[in-house]
């Protein structure tokens, strides 16, 4: 079956980081690239960034620029995106989704940053 | 950066119904690449349409797109019940691939 699923919701203090997971299932892990997009409470959706799983070449959205961080792990097929210096308007659910045009999306993970 | 308009911000219709979806973009989308996605609560979004216009595997023909220079239309062409629901659009003919704000359609 193909599919993404992602790791479990997070809660973390300001300043902190977070690292989300994405693990492929049901293709070939390193032939899509894989984004990640977010969303915050009642708001839309928001381009993070892309990583190229064959690669690890990664391309950052300018406002998540130094600090994000993707990554992945071919090994296991999972992608990850780390967020650093947490603010309390990274509060959102963040979304792994393969490659344009997002034909395939993962169940979202739900980061809270709250003190 | 690409900025899509969309509008209205809602639509109140009846099941039935036609519903119009219009994004604008402030330029020109490269190739028409415009997608449609549609949101239920909780979940994750779910694309409809590609390329502006072709369907995604699996979506029935009541969903059609089309486009026109920076102006593009989503048309649900006789609403079910389970269309209710955000749909957004997105761009991603140029980086940083940007989405519009959403147009959500209500039961009237």
């Amino acid at each position: 079956q193909v599919q993404l699923v992602q790791s479990g919701a997070e809660v973390k203090k300001p300043g902190a980081s977070v690292k989300v997971s994405c693990k492929a299932s049901g293709y070939t892990f390193t032939a899509y690239y894989m984004h990640w997009v977010r969303q915050a409470p009642g708001q839309g959706l928001e381009w993070m960034g892309w990583i190229n799983p064959d690669s690890g070449d990664a391309n950052y959205a300018q406002k998540f620029q130094g600090r994000v961080t993707m990554t992945r792990d071919t090994s296991i097929r999972t992608a990850y995106m780390e967020l650093s210096r947490l603010r309390s308007d990274d509060t959102a659910v963040y979304y792994c989704a393969r490659d344009l045009p997002y034909g395939l999306w993962g169940q979202g993970t739900v980061v809270t940053v709250s003190s | 950066e690409i900025v899509l308009t969309q509008s209205p911000g809602t639509l109140s219709l009846s099941p039935g119904e036609r519903a119009t979806l219009s994004c604008r973009a402030s330029q020109s989308v490269s190739s028409s690449y415009l997608a449609w996605f549609q949101q239920k609560p909780g979940q994750a979004p779910r694309l409809l349409i590609y390329g502006a216009s072709t369907r995604a595997t699996g979506i029935p023909d009541r969903f059609s797109g089309s486009a026109s220079a920076t102006d593009f239309t989503l048309t649900i062409s006789r609403l079910e019940p389970e269309d209710f629901a955000v749909y957004y659009c997105q761009q991603y003919g140029s980086s940083p691939w940007t989405f519009g704000q959403g147009t959500k359609v209500e039961i009237k």
